[in-house]
């Protein structure tokens, strides 16, 4: 298996556009994790999934952040408007569920200028 | 609200040292614990995972304990290598969420 596929790995954009991450979860892993990583807040836990469907967004910090899981092998994290401080790296993660251990993709690093 | 601090947030070894890194919880009930490696501008590599029910996890110059009812695990790293220097955290699982602690980094010194 590939691993957790992430793309894109960097991404600048401009305040104010949209942005889209996307994620590839390994196959047959059941949860689906987005975090982001900053040096002042270290990882948070934006949302996850549970068989495609949203357990727990109470990560999401604004209404400007939308994810969905369509299907099980495609998740996307949204941006809409994008804002400076939105700057980070964004990781995905999967894992066969809460006895198992989680495995990350590589990250997006998205700056907003 | 589970909570995970380490200590140090940084360390610096000369190569050969045997360290220990610490980790501690707020909250007893977790489900497991996982040790994570991540290097600069790259993801999270997982090291060791150990369930509530055990106490220790070895992979080669690794070993990590766990003490679930003190809140504790620790990260032993034998005869340490430059190849070593990187952040190191650990995460704790609850319910079906993983917590990370703030990290430690590590820089061993040829």
């Amino acid at each position: 298996d590939a691993g957790v596929i992430q793309s894109p790995r960097h991404e600048v954009t401009e305040m104010g556009q949209e942005v889209t991450l996307r994620c590839k979860p390994i196959s047959g892993h059941d949860y689906l994790f987005w975090y982001r990583q900053t040096m002042m807040r270290g990882l948070e836990l934006l949302i996850y999934f549970n068989n495609n469907v949203p357990i727990d967004d109470s990560g999401m910090p604004e209404d400007r952040f939308s994810a969905k899981m369509p299907n099980a092998s495609f998740s996307t994290l949204k941006i809409q408007p994008s804002e400076p401080r939105d700057s980070a790296v964004y990781f995905c993660a999967s894992s066969f569920g809460i006895n198992y251990g989680y495995t990350f993709g590589s990250g997006t690093r998205l700056t907003v200028v | 609200k589970q909570e995970v601090t380490q200590i140090p947030a940084a360390l610096s070894v000369p190569e050969g040292e045997n360290l220990v890194l610490n980790c501690s919880f707020t909250d007893s009930a977790i489900y497991n614990l996982q040790w994570f490696r991540q290097d600069p501008g790259k993801g999270l590599t997982s090291l060791l995972l150990i369930q509530s029910s055990q106490r220790e996890q070895t992979s080669g110059r690794l070993n990590a304990s766990l003490d679930k009812s003190s809140g504790r695990s620790t990260l032993y790293i034998a005869a340490s290598q430059p190849g070593d220097s990187a952040t190191y955290l650990c995460a704790v699982s609850v319910t079906d969420k993983l917590i990370f602690g703030t990290g430690t980094r590590l820089q061993v010194f040829p």
